[in-house]
């Protein structure tokens, strides 16, 4: 069974661009949420998405943005780059979403300039 | 307003010697518990986990004691093995938050050395 797959893996951006980065799930996992990992932070929450919506927020501005598609993939967009956003950007599926288990990708590494 | 917290950054244990992760909390309404492991250029792995109804939880070499009133949650890793060396997170979750939202703490870098 295909795990986790998260484009690009890696990439370089300058501040004010924007940066979208994709996710494809386990195949059947209907919940999709991305993390922001930067070192001291741990894994902050972005957002979830289930069967297209957004189920759960965490508390980033409203630059940062994310959308899920019929086949359960998903796409998140920073808009309007910032030093601090550089980061390790996760992406994890589940089931139905509720509380246990999430399996994650293995990241995107986004490196502002 | 960190709701998550393992306040060792860092850990070293002997091989074969247990390695005690700890992991503290202030939401009273989280009743899941999860620990994750890291390896670098890795996504986080699922370890093992732990219902806020029981007091404990194994899974072979790990396991993981949950202290309700003390709001204290911790991993025991018995006995440790070099390829154990990772970092390791705490994270919660409440039935009253829907969906893939966990809280995680920063996380704990683990070194077995031989």
């Amino acid at each position: 069974k295909a795990g986790v797959t998260q484009t690009p893996r890696y990439l370089i951006k300058t501040r004010g661009q924007q940066v979208t980065l994709s996710c494809s799930p386990i195949s059947g996992h209907r919940s999709v949420s991305w993390y922001q990992q930067t070192p001291g932070q741990g894994l902050q929450f972005l957002f979830e998405y289930f069967s297209e919506t957004q189920r759960n927020k965490g508390n980033f501005p409203g630059r940062f943005s994310g959308r899920q598609f019929s086949n359960s993939r998903s796409e998140m967009n920073v808009s309007t780059l910032e030093l601090g956003d550089s980061a390790l950007y996760l992406c994890a599926s589940s089931l139905q979403g509720l509380a246990g288990e999430l399996f994650f990708g293995e990241g995107s590494r986004l490196t502002v300039l | 307003d960190q709701q998550v917290k393992q306040n060792s950054p860092s850990l070293s244990v002997q091989e074969g010697r247990i390695s005690i992760l700890n992991c503290d909390y202030t939401n009273s309404m989280f009743d899941y518990f999860l620990w994750y492991k890291k390896y670098p250029a890795e996504g986080p792995t699922f370890l093992i986990s732990i219902s806020s109804i029981k007091d404990k939880n194994e899974d072979g070499r790990f396991t993981v004691f949950l202290n309700k009133s003390a709001k204290h949650l911790s991993l025991h890793i018995v006995p440790s093995q070099p390829g154990d060396s990772a970092v390791y997170f705490c994270a919660a979750s409440g039935v009253y938050n829907q969906g893939g939202k966990l809280i995680f703490g920063q996380g704990t870098e683990l070194s077995v050395k031989p």
